[in-house]
């Protein structure tokens, strides 16, 4: 099975920073990976699918790079409403595994 | 608007089973791949499993498979989780997820069925 590890696991940040979380795959997984925000209570929300690809009514401080087994999702300048949890995730082959998570705290 | 609603959670004895619902609307649901994502309290998100659109292909992760069950009925728009042999680490929050248009990712989610095994 291909394990998804994020780092890091948790960080602070100040409103207007640039924000990276990172996502290593244990295997070669192309361009299959997704990048999902989730809230206390709530179900994940989808950011970016297909390494890089900006859901539709995503905000553009929003982006996704990578391929192969390193990925990155950036928050070019981070909002009160993005203090959450990011998962990544692949969908390469099953089971489609999601990392640890990254929680982002305000500082 | 797309809507999935998920029932069924609760609590349920060690050993015991429980079938969770996810009933949809707004979109066609025999058209699309659908999935169960569970997330125990304070941790993470888990893929559970997988169905295709006729319910002929399931795919299951190893540690469920054999007492999880994934089916749909498309008269219904209803995808169903059946659990059996629950022990206290399948305490969880589940998931209903819609795969998306051209697959491999989840763009519509349920709120969520609590089930928690106690004694």
């Amino acid at each position: 099975d291909i394990q998804m590890t994020q780092s890091p696991s948790s960080l602070s940040a100040s409103i207007g920073d640039r924000v990276t979380i990172t996502c290593r795959a244990s295997q070669i997984v192309a361009i299959y990976v997704n990048w999902y925000q989730q809230k206390p209570g709530k179900a994940p929300r989808l950011l970016i699918h297909s390494a890089s690809t900006l859901q539709s009514g995503v905000p553009s401080r929003f982006s996704g790079s990578g391929s192969g087994t390193d990925f990155t999702l950036t928050i070019s300048r981070l909002q009160p409403e993005d203090f959450a949890t990011y998962y990544c995730q692949h969908t390469y082959s099953t089971p489609w595994a999601f990392g640890q998570g990254t929680k982002v705290e305000i500082k | 608007e797309v809507q999935l609603v998920e029932s069924g959670g609760g609590l349920v004895q060690p050993g015991g089973s429980l079938r969770l619902s996810c009933t949809v609307s707004g979109f066609s649901f025999s058209n699309h791949w659908m999935h169960w994502v569970r997330q125990a309290p304070g941790r993470g998100l888990v893929w559970l499993s997988r169905i295709n659109t006729d319910g002929s292909r399931t795919t299951y992760l190893d540690s469920v498979e054999g007492r999880f069950t994934i089916s749909r009925d498309n008269a219904r728009n209803t995808l169903y989780l059946q659990l059996n042999s629950l022990t206290v680490d399948d305490t969880a929050v589940y998931f209903c997820a819609r795969d998306s248009d051209s697959g491999r990712y989840f763009d519509y989610w349920g709120q969520g069925a609590l089930v928690t095994v106690s004694s």
